[in-house]
């Protein structure tokens, strides 16, 4: 079945560190993929997203780039805030199929 | 308004009590989604609604009811619930089986029940 498997948290960065969240996933067909992010006491919000191969997204200094060759979504900042502390969700989906898999999350914590 | 609301944000009720959460979209999407979020656990999908019409049910327990009165509106009825159930229930609309665009999420509700 399809699903997406990401790093265990929590992740503990100082300002200014480079950010590595590594997502990697099972599918037939061909998926669109997703990073979610969610803040302390709100619902998930849509960080960026990919529907091809070599597809990259980007958004507030993040990016992954949907690698199918090695089937990963990797999410990547070179220089995070205090402000990007969150929990981190990878996720897909398969065109026309109203099924979207969530992975289990990746709580970041930036410390200034 | 826009985006997808959630009301209310926070509710602690008793186990014998008798509740519902509001979710309302204004987005024009045509499906909507309850999904629980406990602590340390994978989010969990509950109900899903396309066109008012539930086409999915994770085998949740009776005592949580959806109800969806149109494509703008879906409601979680509460009654009885256990301690477990305490949790940050969220809901997300999108287009139905056009999932490129990803799901919009409302901010939850935080429910305790003591």
């Amino acid at each position: 079945g399809n699903s997406v498997t990401q790093m265990e948290g929590p992740v503990t960065l100082s300002e200014e560190a480079f950010l590595t969240i590594n997502c990697t996933y099972t599918a037939t067909g061909y998926p669109s993929l997703f990073w979610y992010v969610q803040y302390p006491g709100e619902g998930l919000q849509l960080l960026l997203k990919a529907t091809k191969a070599d597809d990259k997204g980007s958004n507030k200094g993040f990016e992954a780039t949907y690698r199918k060759e090695t089937t990963s979504f990797h999410l990547e900042k070179g220089s995070v805030q205090v402000s990007d502390s969150a929990v981190y969700f990878c996720a897909l989906s398969r065109a026309n199929n109203n099924d979207m898999r969530f992975g289990a999350g990746t709580r970041l914590t930036v410390k200034p | 308004e826009t985006g997808v609301t959630q009301t209310p944000r926070h509710l602690v009720m008793g186990m014998t009590n008798k509740k519902s959460l509001k979710c309302e979209q204004h987005l024009g999407h045509n499906a909507m989604y309850w999904y629980k979020q406990s602590a340390k656990k994978p989010l969990e999908l509950m109900f899903v609604y396309s066109l008012e019409e539930r086409v999915e049910n994770n085998s949740v327990p009776s005592r949580f009811s959806p109800e969806c009165p149109n494509s703008s509106h879906l409601f979680l009825h509460l009654h009885t619930l256990q301690p477990e159930d305490s949790a940050l229930y969220l809901c997300a609309s999108s287009q139905y089986r056009e999932l490129n665009y990803g799901y919009t999420f409302g901010s939850g509700t935080r429910l305790t029940v003591v």
